[in-house]
């Protein structure tokens, strides 16, 4: 299957400070990126869907300006949590999709850890 | 709305015993459903694709089903390892409107396969 990378694999901050995570598909162009987010023992829970060149989609009950979403081109995607607080602390995963509806290919995912 | 349910929650079996877990989800008018390997504190694995006009999907010693008039599947696994233990995800692709598909998760089974 195709390669999604994504980085940090772990982040530890302290509150109110910003963090970015990128998002790579490695070996092929994905004209669409999705953010999830999972709280322990939780389903993965959608954040935003972004199509590469405009701008992100996101699901009810997230905060856009908190939650910055770039796909600037179609091997990057990168999510930015903008003052993070101890609530935003969780597993956030990216996903990867080469053509619309087709299947979806998840990164490792990031560890946000906020002090 | 959509939900996927998944049951057993969690399950415990021997090595060498075929299993199944089951997924359900309430709305029928999916694109696609896919399940998933989660290990802990990682990404997800794909493990098969289903479109909606399929009804299984076979992959090595995993066997997946699909009936979507009564929004079911299942996912078997034949002679059961300990390197299957892990968390299994269902998931539903459904059409979000302008050129998205969202991916619906369940909340995944807690697979362990004891040597």
């Amino acid at each position: 299957g195709a390669v999604v990378s994504q980085h940090p694999s772990r982040v530890i901050c302290k509150s109110g400070t910003s963090v970015k995570i990128e998002c790579r598909s490695l070996d092929f162009q994905a004209t669409t990126m999705f953010w999830y987010r999972q709280f322990p023992k939780q389903s993965l829970m959608l954040m935003a869907t972004s199509n590469e060149g405009s701008k992100a989609t996101y699901e009810q009950g997230v905060e856009k300006d908190k939650f910055l979403i770039n796909h600037a081109s179609l091997t990057l995607s990168t999510l930015t949590v903008t003052s993070a607080h101890p609530e935003d602390s969780s597993f956030y995963i990216c996903s990867a999709s080469g053509r619309v509806g087709s299947e979806q290919f998840f990164g490792p995912g990031t560890r946000l850890t906020v002090l | 709305k959509q939900e996927v349910t998944q049951i057993p929650a969690a399950l415990s079996v021997p090595e060498g015993e075929n299993l199944v877990l089951n997924c359900s989800f309430t709305d029928s008018a999916i694109y696609n459903l896919q399940w998933f390997r989660q290990d802990p504190g990682k990404g997800l694995t794909s493990l098969l694709l289903i479109q909606s006009s399929q009804r299984e999907q076979t992959s090595g010693r995993l066997n997946a089903s699909l009936d979507k008039s009564s929004g079911r599947s299942t996912l078997y696994i034949a002679a059961s390892q300990p390197g299957d233990s892990a968390t299994y995800l269902c998931a539903v692709r459904l059409y979000s409107g302008g050129s998205n598909y969202k991916l619906t998760f369940g909340k995944g089974t807690l697979l362990t396969v004891n040597p």
